[in-house]
């Protein structure tokens, strides 16, 4: 069955490291979003992709950076980790198809837990 | 950039009773998302609607493109049911394009 992955789970890291999340989806869809879930904020977009060598800013896209190589993967790094980084990342995918078709639903991956020390 | 606005933004049921989750929004969109999260978990896509009304099992869910509403019904709630649940509208005038989430509603249906 298709599905969409993220790894780690779980990771701790410190004050200036460099970090990166891994999204895998076997969907073949075309569109990627990452996105960071907040107590008192919600879910928030980071960066998105609509196609390979395509990627775009989100509303927090500010200390973030993807890469869109292929189809399958949108890794996210944070460049310089920071405390306010510490979150739980969503990674999404979705095809694009007619306007208002029930295709165009965003899968979600199980999510990554980030602490930054 | 569109503002979603959920209510209630908790809500406290007994099993059995029918739910109603409201969704508005400023700027005209295409279609809307309703996820779910249960705590700790993952979230699931429920519906995307462009018009009208979406019904699956006990869930329902309803659209008012011109007064930029929608609702989430629950019939029969049951413990299982207890999530918090999201609204969300893509952007750009596509239906498959980057979300703006609700606050999301913490339903909470006690047995």
């Amino acid at each position: 069955d298709a599905e969409i992955t993220q790894s780690p789970r779980h990771k701790i890291t410190e004050t200036g490291r460099q970090v990166t999340l891994a999204c895998h989806q076997t969907w073949n869809h075309n569109n990627m979003f990452w996105y960071r879930q907040d107590l008192g904020h919600g879910l928030r977009l980071i960066h998105y992709s609509y196609g390979v060598q395509d990627t775009n800013k989100g509303e927090v896209s500010d200390g973030y950076s993807v890469s869109r190589s292929n189809t399958e993967d949108l890794p996210l790094t944070l460049e310089s980790a920071a405390s306010s980084q510490t979150s739980v990342y969503f990674c999404a995918s979705s095809e694009s198809v007619g306007l208002g078709s029930s295709y165009n639903e965003q899968f979600f991956g199980p999510g990554t837990r980030l602490t930054v020390l | 950039k569109n503002e979603v606005e959920q209510s209630p933004q908790n809500l406290t049921a007994q099993e059995g009773e029918f739910i109603t989750i409201n969704c508005s929004y400023s700027v005209g969109i295409s279609a809307l998302h309703w996820l779910q999260q249960h705590p700790g978990g993952g979230i699931v896509s429920l519906f995307m609607l462009s018009s009208g009304k979406k019904k699956h099992g006990r869930l329902i869910a309803t659209i008012n493109i011109q007064e930029k509403h929608s609702s989430l019904h629950i019939t029969a709630s049951h413990p299982r049911d207890s999530a918090v649940y999201i609204c969300a509208v893509p952007s750009g005038g596509t239906s498959y394009g980057k979300l703006t989430f609700g606050q999301g509603t913490i339903l909470t249906v006690h047995p």
